[in-house]
């Protein structure tokens, strides 16, 4: 059962534009969703991550805009640049522990 | 200094063979787990050990099981190693606050398993 479904799967953008990855989820009782970035050959690490009495927040460049109500987030990147070009994941973890899940990803590539 | 180191980064190895991987975090978290990351990118939760006792097994193949020496090192032992067992595996750690919430999880850099 996925939990928290993810898209797009791949994402092309051009340096300097906006690189928007959704994610929604099913259960009422996620508490926290944070988003991952992977490198190759690199283990997922914490990019930025919100909880569900905000509806958006931003660190830098990135912001995640939270829709409680319809039970979706996404991962907005503002002036993407080649360095982003990753795989991203959103997650979601529940109050009765601290057990993530994952959605599927989504490898971005931003072309110079 | 490096805070979720697995050893070995890469592992080859034959259909039936036992392997290791080991894990250990420097961050004084009380939760370690491991993940498997298949060939579509996808992460899959394995187990969860938090200060030593296991809290999450899922669906896994019994041939996988998990040690946990302290709170500081989850290893993962694998028999009779299976083609479909190739995959990268993430050791992971976090924090487990009062009220069960919690911060981010902080990966290792993975282990890329390849039975052949």
């Amino acid at each position: 059962q996925q939990q928290v479904k993810q898209s797009p799967q791949s994402l092309i953008v051009q340096k300097g534009g906006i690189s928007i990855i959704n994610c929604a989820y099913e259960n009422t009782a996620f508490d926290y969703f944070p988003w991952y970035q992977q490198f190759p050959g690199k283990g997922p690490a914490l990019l930025i991550a919100i909880r569900p009495d905000v509806s958006e927040k931003k660190e830098g460049r990135f912001t995640i805009s939270f829709n409680k109500s319809a039970k979706q987030f996404s991962l907005h990147i503002m002036d993407s640049q080649p360095g982003d070009s990753a795989t991203y994941f959103c997650a979601a973890r529940g109050t009765s522990g601290s057990r993530l899940t994952f959605g599927e990803g989504t490898q971005l590539t931003v072309n110079p | 200094d490096t805070a979720v180191s697995q050893t070995p980064k890469y592992l080859v190895t034959q259909m039936g063979n036992d392997k290791s991987i080991k894990c250990e975090q420097n961050l004084g978290h009380d939760t370690m787990y491991w993940y498997k990351q298949d060939s579509k990118k996808f992460l899959k939760i394995m187990f969860s050990y938090n200060n030593k006792e296991l809290i999450i097994n899922e669906t896994v193949p019994n041939r996988f099981s998990p040690k946990s020496p302290d709170k500081a090192h989850l290893n993962l032992h694998i028999n009779s190693l299976e083609l479909g067992d190739s995959a990268v595996y993430f050791c992971a750690s976090s924090q487990r606050l009062v009220g069960g919430a919690g911060d981010g999880y902080t990966f290792g850099s993975g282990t890329r398993l390849t039975v052949v």
